[in-house]
């Protein structure tokens, strides 16, 4: 059981490029997340998905954009890239809510 | 707004027993939930609070007093690897979930 699946691990990024971070969860959970992680801010919620066909914004959505592919699928699209940016991504999904299943993170680095 | 708000740093020794205090300020509520993070990997889930009380789940317990909008999360007989960061989440919102800042957790031997 893969759990909660997120590429690329790792990334370097130009100012002004894009990129999509994918993540697919398997354990057929209706809920999905996107959090961004820098050091002594916590877990920022970027966008959620309640749940299939539905997605909306949460803490810090500027500069990305979401896309519930499916069920199973949920990745986050950066357009233009910016040094602000640069974070560890997580994705997570979750049935009930109350236990939230996280990928193993994205390290993205924009210089 | 929403926040959370967690001390930002606990030590304590081997074979102790340590509180992590979390207050939050959130429009709605739907629970408090703790997640332990070991430095380069994931968050995990540790425990949940729908209602007032005490949940204890082996070394770890948590507790949410709703009339307070305050919980805490205490570990006992600390083992060296316990030392990792703890957040406390809220739900605001059914499906949305809002992290504190998180407590770094140091456990001397």
């Amino acid at each position: 059981n893969a759990g909660v699946t997120q590429t690329p691990k790792f990334q370097v990024l130009k100012t002004g490029q894009s990129m999509t971070l994918q993540c697919a969860q398997d354990m057929n959970h209706n809920s999905m997340y996107w959090y961004r992680q820098d050091p002594g801010m916590g877990l920022r919620l970027i966008y959620y998905s309640a749940s299939e066909g539905t997605t909306d914004k949460g803490e810090v959505p500027n500069g990305y954009n979401v896309s519930r592919l499916n069920k199973r699928e949920f990745s986050l699209r950066l357009e233009s890239a910016a040094p602000s940016q640069t974070s560890v991504y997580f994705c997570a999904s979750t049935f009930t809510g109350n236990t939230i299943y996280f990928g193993e993170g994205s390290w993205l680095t924009v210089v | 707004g929403q926040s959370l708000e967690q001390p930002s740093e606990v030590t304590a020794v081997e074979g102790a027993i340590v509180q992590i205090n979390c207050t939050y300020q959130t429009s709605g509520f739907y629970g408090l939930s703790w997640y332990q993070q070991h430095d380069g990997g994931a968050p995990t889930f540790l425990s949940y609070n729908a209602l007032d009380g005490l949940e204890e789940t082996g070394r770890f317990s948590s507790f949410l007093s709703r009339s307070d909008s305050y919980g805490y999360l205490l570990l006992q007989e600390l083992q060296m690897k316990d030392s990792a960061s703890y957040f406390c989440a809220v739900g605001p919102g059914t499906y949305k979930y809002i992290f504190g800042t998180g407590t770094r957790l140091k456990v001397l031997a």
